[in-house]
């Protein structure tokens, strides 16, 4: 069946604007994540998903970033007032269960350049 | 707070031989410990993985080890291939809700 699938691909912006990055998880996936990797580095937890309800936020780096989802499906992750410290990687991840306890399932990402 | 450290960041070995890539976690409670491989420019994808409750899990040239008092875990690839090349993630669960990821391996596979 279909993966997560994250979009756009790509995406430049110019410093101070606002961006948002779209997740579809895979269907009947419950848990919903979102990581962000800057070159070459590792996997940095953003924000986690049971359901609609966010149990941990704790990763989101400023109140800049902010994220929801609606419906047990769709995320989007919004990252106000753009800074080049922003430019990563955003991975959206699903897995059925909680993470802790089942794989994650990543989408292809988010390629985010801020100039 | 929860931490995972991970070495080699880089690994450089003969076709052929074996590679092992090791991993420390810091929460006595985790009890999910998977792998991810990830080629260049591509998504993390599940390798293996292995719950607290066993030692060691193998699967084809590819197995993981387990030790919980020590808190670490490990990768062993043998026979490897070029294809094998690619950056490894290990990652620990925490609190059963999310997973927190070692800062990768690069592995290279000279022919």
């Amino acid at each position: 069946g279909a993966g997560v699938s994250q979009s756009p691909s790509n995406k430049v912006t110019e410093k101070g604007k606002d961006v948002e990055l779209r997740c579809d998880p895979i269907s009947g996936h419950t848990a919903l994540y979102w990581y962000r990797q800057s070159l070459g580095q590792g996997l940095e937890f953003l924000i986690y998903f049971q359901g609609n309800s966010a149990p941990d936020k704790s990763g989101l780096p400023s109140d800049r970033f902010s994220a929801e989802r609606t419906g047990g499906s769709v995320s989007t992750l919004t990252i106000q007032r753009t800074q080049q410290e922003d430019s990563a990687v955003y991975l959206c991840a699903s897995s059925l269960m909680s993470g802790g306890n089942s794989p994650l399932h990543f989408g292809n990402g988010t390629r985010l350049t801020v100039t | 707070g929860e931490n995972v450290e991970q070495h080699p960041s880089t690994l450089s070995v003969q076709e052929g031989d074996s590679a092992v890539i090791k991993c420390t976690y810091s929460d006595s409670a985790s009890n999910y410990f998977p792998w991810y491989k990830q080629e260049l420019g591509k998504r993390p994808q599940l390798i293996i993985d292995i719950r607290s409750n066993v030692g060691e899990k193998k699967d084809q040239r590819i197995a993981v080890t387990l030790n919980k008092t020590a808190k670490h875990f490990s990768l062993h690839i043998t026979e490897t291939q070029p294809e094998d090349s690619a950056v490894y993630f290990c990652a620990a669960s925490v609190g059963a809700q999310k997973l927190v990821f070692g800062q990768g391996t690069r592995l290279t596979i000279n022919p």
